[in-house]
């Protein structure tokens, strides 16, 4: 099966733009998470999705959104971009099954550069 | 809220030696779930390993095994025979059951294996 693939793999914004951020799941995984990665904080979490509806969210403020299509393909969004917004965007999916936990396998990520 | 500690934020071994990485936890559930992650520096995040709280041994991956304290709130990473394919960035990450997709994250450990 072919990973979790990001794209694009590398964008220059300047701030105030905004971005649209792609993640396409493992065949068959319905569930998609996004994290943001920067040196500061580390990885945090932002949202996960399963079904197209948002089923959990970080503590990010309303700037930053995504959506899942009914292929499970995900996008996440940044609006009016910040100089702190610069980080590594990773995308990770998952299956759905009835246990408590399964595994998140993650993908390349984006790396977001606000100038 | 949960919270994952790192206390070590740079470590390096010899080639074909043992070394261990700590981690601390704090959490008021008594079922969750917790791993290492491994991000080498090409970027992907790869699952080392993971441990269940309500079991009582130990896991194990080949090279790789945890000591797990529940009590102490504590998940350290023994990585037997290092090699140099083990240079990278190790995350421990806290999860609780059915909260699909959110990983939390400490700040890392940056391992060097030397030859």
């Amino acid at each position: 099966k072919a990973g979790v693939t990001q794209t694009p793999r590398y964008l220059i914004k300047t701030r105030g733009q905004q971005v649209t951020l792609s993640c396409s799941p493992i065949s068959g995984h319905r569930s998609v998470s996004w994290y943001q990665q920067t040196p500061g904080q580390g990885l945090q979490f932002l949202f996960e999705y399963f079904s197209e509806t948002q089923r959990n969210k970080g503590n990010f403020p309303g700037r930053f959104s995504g959506r899942q299509f009914s292929n499970s393909r995900s996008e996440m969004n940044v609006s009016t971009l910040e100089l702190g917004d610069s980080a590594l965007y990773l995308c990770a999916s998952q299956p759905q099954g009835l246990a408590g936990y399964n595994e998140q396998f993650f993908g390349p990520g984006t790396r977001l550069t606000v100038l | 809220a949960q919270t994952v500690t790192q206390s070590q934020p740079e470590m390096s071994v010899q080639e074909a030696e043992t070394v261990t990485l700590s981690c601390t936890y704090d959490t008021s559930e008594n079922n969750y779930y917790l791993f290492w992650y491994k991000q080498p520096p090409s970027r992907q995040m790869i699952l080392v390993i993971r441990q269940e709280a309500y079991k009582q041994q130990n896991a194990t991956e080949n090279r790789f095994s945890v000591n797990f304290q529940k009590a102490a709130k504590s998940f350290s990473l023994k990585i037997s025979d290092s090699q140099l394919g083990d240079t990278a960035m190790y995350f421990c990450a806290f999860m609780k059951p059915w909260n699909q997709g959110n990983l939390i994250f400490g700040k890392g450990t940056k391992l060097s294996v030397k030859p």
